[in-house]
């Protein structure tokens, strides 16, 4: 079962915008995390946030975690052509059971 | 770094060949994961693995097995190809409670 969903499906900005894609999950988490996958490759890790975390920051990533709501956003900053690809959150239960992507974000950013 | 490879990136099958997808890690994880990812549809899991000889179901089981003989091997087995088994395949893997290292994906075509 699905258990992040993010939204929008597709993003398309210039170089130098800001990009923001949100997710939401459904039930109780020990954490969220964010991926990106380059077209046709596997996934990489880009940021990890944990369920008593509201804020985390990495390079030119933002995460925030509102668990009342239960829902996250990523935030990339002064895009760049090479952050085009696919963007990912997963979430952890409680059980620590195996992480639940979400179907993803798509990121286009033209020069 | 941590490194997981999968035996092929691209594969061509018949309909009701027996095909083995192979993953390997060298960061003595102990968790490792079998995922297939199709558009739209995004990140589905089908089997996971915590320990050697150890497997659990994931969301999708159905027309899978999966072998874990070694902790870092994990391999992934469709018993009889069928066409709506034509994916990108992807293996994962993890320590507990961190980020999960994916393999760069064997895209299975099933003709």
């Amino acid at each position: 079962s699905q258990q992040g969903e993010e939204d929008p499906q597709a993003l398309s900005i210039q170089e130098g915008e800001n990009a923001t894609m949100n997710c939401s999950y459904k039930t109780s988490i020990n954490n969220l995390q964010w991926y990106r996958q380059n077209s046709g490759r596997g996934l990489v890790h880009l940021i990890l946030i944990r369920s008593n975390e509201r804020e985390k920051h990495s390079g030119r990533l933002r995460v925030t975690l509102d668990t009342s709501k239960k829902s996250s956003s990523l935030l990339i900053t002064a895009s760049r052509a090479a952050d085009t690809a696919s963007y990912f959150c997963a979430t952890e239960g409680q059980a620590g059971t195996a992480l639940i992507f979400g179907k993803g974000t798509t990121l286009s950013v033209s020069s | 770094d941590v490194k997981v490879t999968q035996s092929s990136r691209y594969l061509v099958k018949r309909t009701g060949e027996k095909v083995f997808l192979e993953c390997v890690q060298d960061m003595d994880h102990e968790n490792m994961f079998w995922y297939r990812q199709d558009p739209g549809l995004g990140l589905r899991l089908i089997y996971f693995s915590y320990d050697v000889k150890m497997k659990e179901k994931g969301d999708i089981p159905e027309g899978y097995s999966v072998s874990r003989e070694k902790k870092e091997r994990f391999s992934l087995i469709l018993e009889s190809a069928s066409t709506n088994q034509t994916s990108m395949y992807l293996c994962a893997t993890r320590t507990d409670r961190v980020e999960q290292y994916f393999g760069p994906g064997t895209r299975l075509t099933v003709t």
